[in-house]
């Protein structure tokens, strides 16, 4: 168990629609990124957040949004869903948030768009 | 950013030593290495980083050698609960985030 909790662990919804996926971060911890993984791809970085301020962004598209609260977890918000955003999401945290610092993977959410 | 290859998938024998090496050619000097290991339907785990030289830990060693191009992941005695996605990273003490790519996909065959 790596301290960080995704809720929920299974999404299925239709396209067009919108979702929101949540993440707890590790006690302490002030970064969190997520990152979607399809199937049979790579782990794509979405975007990090730290202390509630956006730190760097990757590939995420404009459909998709994310915020880091006070009490430092986070959501990525999915809308416009189409099939093709159907994968695993998964955030992560760690402590100050710098590249070599350690990053511990939540369970991830399956996002199913039929 | 460094760019990694490493090879796409590996198999092995179980009780075998693996080795997977990964190549960065553009390392830079603040750079660090970093391998994470991933199950499947799983988030990746942190198994081992370092700088030059060699690092050990409880599940793995990693050589780099003095010219830092390339390294190496150690894994002795590979079992079968050891099949994952391998992912060898490079990155400095900044802020920018790492690359995953695609990893390696060791099998262990029994």
């Amino acid at each position: 168990d790596s301290g960080v909790t995704q809720t929920p662990k299974h999404l299925i919804t239709a396209t067009g629609q919108r979702v929101t996926l949540r993440c707890s971060p590790r006690s302490g911890d002030l970064s969190v990124y997520w990152y979607q993984q399809s199937l049979d791809q790579g782990l794509q970085f979405l975007i990090q957040y730290y202390n509630g301020e956006e730190r760097a962004k990757g590939n995420i598209l404009e459909r998709f949004s994310a915020q880091q609260f006070p009490d430092l977890h986070s959501e990525l918000n999915l809308s416009s869903l189409e099939l093709g955003d159907s994968a695993l999401y998964f955030c992560a945290s760690s402590n100050w948030g710098g590249s070599t610092d350690t990053q511990y993977f939540g369970p991830g959410t399956r996002l199913t768009v039929l | 950013l460094a760019k990694t290859t490493q090879p796409i998938s590996m198999d092995s024998y179980e009780g075998q030593e693996v080795n997977i090496t990964c190549s960065h050619n553009n390392i830079a000097t603040n750079d660090y290495i970093t391998w994470y290991q991933q199950f499947p339907s799983q988030g990746p785990r942190f198994i081992i980083q370092g700088y030059k030289t060699k690092v050990t830990n409880e599940v793995a060693s990693l050589f780099i050698p003095a010219d830092r191009k390339s390294s190496t992941l150690s894994l002795p005695r590979v079992s079968l609960s050891d099949t994952a996605v391998y992912y060898c990273l490079v990155g400095d003490r900044g802020n920018t985030p790492l690359v995953f790519g695609k990893g390696t996909r060791l099998s262990v065959i029994a």
